[in-house]
């Protein structure tokens, strides 16, 4: 069984630009979770989606947004970069309907410079 | 933000002896888990552990979660080179439906 992916791996940016990234979930995972990695904040939660609707959000600027596609692949966003975007974005898949709170599956995630 | 906090920051041991690592968690939970993240890369689920249990063991590693202290800990015994890695706490709150990660430990195993 194929794990979770995430395109791209790395990418730079300038400030400004506005950046998207893709997950595919595990083959039947309904639940997609984003979540961003800084050495300073640490793991902070973005949304997590559950066929096409964004079920939860945490606490990030406007500027974040995702969604989910009928296939469960997802997408986010991220517009207006700013220099403390930089990050490792991790998405995870999970298997339990509708929640993010079991095991998570975790993609190699992307990493993004922002300029 | 943080729901939990790991303690030590970082822990250096020698290939053989057993590795402790303590998370500690500010509300009710509904479940602990434990996750591995080799440097840069993806999480991977090591163990779970419900509110309502007290102690789990998978293979090398046994979790134990004190719901009165808020608290849990991770033994890794008989620790090999490969396990070098940062290792992470993550709670769900009650009536959340999220992950809240803790600081991490970075764990270095020295052959």
């Amino acid at each position: 069984k194929a794990g979770v992916t995430q395109t791209p791996r790395y990418l730079i940016k300038t400030r400004g630009q506005q950046v998207t990234l893709s997950c595919s979930p595990i083959s039947g995972h309904r639940s997609v979770s984003w979540y961003q990695q800084t050495p300073g904040q640490g793991l902070q939660f973005l949304f997590e989606y559950f066929s096409e609707t964004q079920r939860n959000k945490g606490n990030f600027p406007g500027r974040f947004s995702g969604r989910q596609f009928s296939n469960s692949r997802s997408e986010m966003n991220v517009s207006t970069l700013e220099l403390g975007d930089s990050a490792l974005y991790l998405c995870a898949s999970s298997g339990l309907a509708g929640r993010g709170t079991g095991e998570l599956f975790f993609g190699e995630g992307s990493r993004l410079t922002v300029l | 933000s943080q729901q939990g906090e790991e303690d030590p920051q970082a822990l250096s041991i020698q290939e053989g002896e057993n590795a402790t690592m303590n998370c500690s968690y500010k509300t009710s939970i509904n479940n602990l888990q434990w996750y591995r993240q080799n440097s840069g890369r993806g999480l991977v689920h090591l163990i779970l552990i419900r509110s309502n249990e007290r102690e789990k063991h998978s293979g090398r590693l046994r979790v134990t979660l004190d719901t009165s202290k808020k608290s849990s800990s991770l033994l890794i015994t008989a620790s090999r080179a490969a396990d070098t890695a940062s290792y992470f706490c993550a709670t769900v709150q009650t009536g959340a439906n999220n992950l809240f990660f803790g600081t991490g430990t970075r764990l270095t195993v020295i052959p």
